[in-house]
């Protein structure tokens, strides 16, 4: 069975840090992988996607993540973290079983500190 | 503007009493889903449609019911509603296909 994990319920970071958001899967098959972001009283908006093209993958205001397979990892990265970035982030997994099926994490609660 | 638009925002409804959470995009995708977020517990699945008069069962199906006979609607059911049922949910919808989905605003539920 497909499973997401994320580690790491709550996250803080300072200003200007660097942004570590954990995402380990579990799949049979290559799996296509995502990572959401959800602002506060917001629905999730879609931050990236690896579809096995490039393992490193950018995204919007200024995330990446890259897949490693080994690891089964696709952990989600941002250089500086800004104000702005303080919300939950999922990762999710679709698997092509003969329909796409989609499971997300638990979700991070990112917090950045002045 | 493409979107998802769900209604309402906010219920606060009673134990039993039959209500309907509206669904509507407006990007001619042929895949909805309906999720419910809880904390601690991320998004679960409680039914998608791969297309018109195509629905069926997520990970958590139970006591709810859904339809989908135009395309951009989806709407999600709940024919007598109850307490473990108070949470925020989400309906998304998206191509085919590994994409990504978009996502409604949500419609926070509780149930008294």
């Amino acid at each position: 069975a497909q499973s997401v994990t994320q580690l790491g319920s709550h996250v803080s970071v300072s200003e200007g840090a660097l942004v570590l958001l954990r995402c380990n899967y579990s799949s049979s098959v290559p799996p296509y992988l995502f990572w959401y972001v959800q602002y506060p009283n917001q629905g999730l908006q879609l931050l990236l996607k690896y579809t096995s093209a490039a393992t490193l993958v950018k995204g919007i205001n200024g995330f990446e993540a890259e897949f490693k397979k080994s690891e089964t990892s696709f952990h989600l990265t941002k250089p500086s973290a800004h104000m702005s970035d303080a919300a939950e982030y999922f990762c999710a997994v679709t698997r092509n079983t003969g329909g796409f099926k989609t499971i997300f994490g638990a979700g991070t609660r990112l917090f950045v500190k002045a | 503007e493409a979107q998802v638009t769900q209604n309402p925002r906010y219920l606060i409804t009673v134990t039993g009493k039959k209500l309907t959470v509206t669904c509507s995009q407006n990007m001619n995708h042929e895949y909805m889903s309906w999720y419910r977020q809880d904390p601690g517990l991320g998004l679960r699945q409680i039914y998608y449609s791969m297309n018109v008069e195509v629905t069926d069962k997520g990970d958590v199906p139970e006591g709810y019911k859904v339809s989908r006979k135009e395309k951009r609607n989806f709407p999600l059911i709940l024919e007598s509603p109850s307490p473990n049922q108070t949470s925020l949910y989400f309906c998304a919808s998206g191509d085919q296909g590994p994409y990504g989905y978009t996502f409604g605003s949500g419609t926070r539920l509780t149930v008294v």
